[in-house]
C-alpha cells in the first residue's frame, strides 16, 4: 500500500519561515493537498492540488511537489501557525494521510 | 455553506458494529463530482481515511478496514452512515465524515465536527 512521510515535528522562530515536507514514491506524479489542525478542531484545508490556496487561507501558505517528495511552506510563520500539519494523495483509489507533522513556533 | 453533521452512540462495546450517520445540510449530497468520506483520527494520532462512496452508491474502502466496513447513502434524507463490525479498543478514535471534492484533485473542502466513539465494556 501507498505510504507518505512526514517528520514528527517541526520547529521554527516567529517571522521566519517553516517547511514540511511529505515523501512517497513518485509522487510528484500525484496531486497532494495538506490540512492544518488545531487541538480539538476539525482539520483545515490549506493547499490543494499541489500549490493552491483555498479561500481565505493566507498568501503565507505555499506548496511544491516534485519528484517523491512534497512540501508545504510558511512564510513569516506567525503564533497562530502552530498546529498539526498532515499532507494527504490519492492512489488507486485509495486516500492516503502522512503521519502528521506538529509544527512548533517558538 | 455546506455542513456536515455526525450523530450516533459515543459508546460501543468490543466484538459490536460501531454505527454512525451523516447529516448533510446546505447541499445536495448528489450534486457535483463529490465522494462522501469517513475519517477517524484515535486520540493523540494522525487522521486514517476509512472509505468514501459516490452518491450512486459506488464506494471505496481502506483496505486495511475493507473486511469490516460498509458506507452506505439515503439521497432521500441527504445522509450517508458508516457501520464498522467486530470493533476493538483500537477502533477507539474521533470519527469525521467528510465531502471529498474529486473534480481535479482529490482533497476534503469540508468536515464535520468529529464525534468521539470509545470502545470499551
Amino acid at each position: 500500500s501507498y505510504e507518505l512521510t512526514q517528520p514528527p515535528s517541526v520547529s521554527v522562530s516567529p517571522g521566519q519561515t517553516a517547511s514540511i515536507s511529505c515523501s512517497g514514491d513518485k509522487l510528484g506524479d500525484k496531486y497532494t493537498c495538506w490540512y492544518q489542525q488545531k487541538p480539538g478542531q476539525s482539520p483545515v484545508l490549506v493547499i490543494y492540488q499541489d500549490s493552491k490556496r483555498p479561500s481565505g487561507i493566507p498568501e503565507r501558505f505555499s506548496g511544491s511537489n516534485s519528484g517523491n517528495t512534497a512540501t508545504l511552506t510558511i512564510s513569516g510563520t506567525q503564533a497562530m501557525d502552530e498546529a498539526d500539519y498532515y499532507c494527504q494523495a490519492w492512489d488507486s483509489s485509495t486516500e492516503v494521510f502522512g503521519g502528521g507533522t506538529k509544527l512548533t513556533v517558538l | 455553506q455546506v455542513q456536515l453533521q455526525e450523530s450516533g452512540p459515543g459508546l460501543v462495546k468490543p466484538s459490536q458494529t460501531l454505527s454512525l450517520t451523516c447529516t448533510v445540510s446546505g447541499g445536495s449530497i448528489t450534486s457535483g463530482n463529490y465522494y462522501w468520506s469517513w475519517i477517524r483520527q484515535p486520540p493523540g494520532k494522525g487522521l486514517q481515511w476509512i472509505g468514501y462512496i459516490y452518491y450512486s452508491g459506488s464506494t471505496y474502502y481502506n483496505p486495511s478496514l475493507k473486511s469490516r466496513v460498509t458506507i452506505s447513502v439515503d439521497t432521500s434524507k441527504n445522509q450517508f452512515s458508516l457501520k464498522l463490525r467486530s470493533v476493538t479498543a483500537a477502533d477507539t478514535a474521533v470519527y469525521y465524515c467528510a465531502r471529498v471534492d474529486s473534480s481535479s484533485s482529490h482533497f476534503v473542502d469540508y468536515w464535520g465536527q468529529g464525534t468521539l466513539v470509545t470502545v470499551s465494556s
